[in-house]
């Protein structure tokens, strides 16, 4: 069964600081890996994906993950973190099916 | 942003009523999915569709029931609400028939409060 950790329900960072979230995951095939961030009374918006095709993964506003087997991991990263970034950020594992499984979410704080 | 509406947006109901959710989709994609979102769970999968009138138990699905009758609606029914049907529901989609990673794309949500 596929499943996914997110270590860290709260993140807090100031602005201009690297952000690192982290998301590992269980999968017994290939997994694909996706990013979706939350903002406040909104759905979710998908950042990124892994597919296979590269282990480092760019996403919109300038996230981005890096997948390790060797370490089941698909932590997202952002070298400087802005005050717009702050809302939840969900990491999701799907083996190519019809579902993903998301993990608990991680809600990142930036102080000014 | 994918064509996904959900309706209502807020409802607040009383325990022991019949609640619906409606997902609309614009996009004509196959699969829809019914998730719930709870703080410390992140989001649930409460019931899926894979086709018209196809449809699927997810995580969470006791106490709910859905239908999908039409490629771009599907329904999502609380049969006798509870308190703790209390909760954000979305509504998502998806289309792996693309080529696409199985990536889904979300509808708003509908905050459901049952009193």
């Amino acid at each position: 069964a596929q499943s996914v950790t997110q270590l860290g329900s709260h993140v807090s960072v100031s602005e201009g600081a690297l952000v690192l979230l982290r998301c590992n995951y269980s999968s017994s095939v290939p997994p694909y890996l996706f990013w979706y961030v939350q903002y406040p009374n909104q759905g979710l918006q998908l950042l990124l994906k892994y597919t296979s095709a590269a282990t480092l993964v760019k996403g919109i506003n300038g996230f981005e993950a890096e997948f390790k087997k060797s370490e089941t991991s698909f932590h997202l990263t952002k070298p400087s973190a802005h005050m717009s970034d702050a809302a939840e950020y969900f990491c999701a594992v799907s083996d190519n099916t019809d579902k993903l499984i998301f993990g608990t979410g991680t809600r990142l704080q930036v102080f000014p | 942003d994918a064509g996904i509406t959900q309706s209502p947006r807020h409802k607040v109901t009383e325990t022991g009523t019949p609640v619906t959710l409606r997902c609309h989709q614009t996009e004509n994609h196959r699969y829809m999915y019914w998730y719930r979102q709870d703080p410390g769970h992140g989001l649930r999968l409460i019931h899926y569709s894979y086709g018209v009138k196809d449809t699927d138990k997810g995580e969470v699905s006791d106490g709910y029931s859905v239908s999908r009758s039409k490629t771009e609606d599907f329904l999502l029914t609380l049969e006798s609400a509870t308190s703790s049907q209390t909760s954000v529901y979305f509504c998502a989609i998806s289309d792996r028939t693309s080529g696409g990673a199985g990536e889904q794309f979300f509808g708003p949500g509908t905050r459901l409060t049952v009193l």
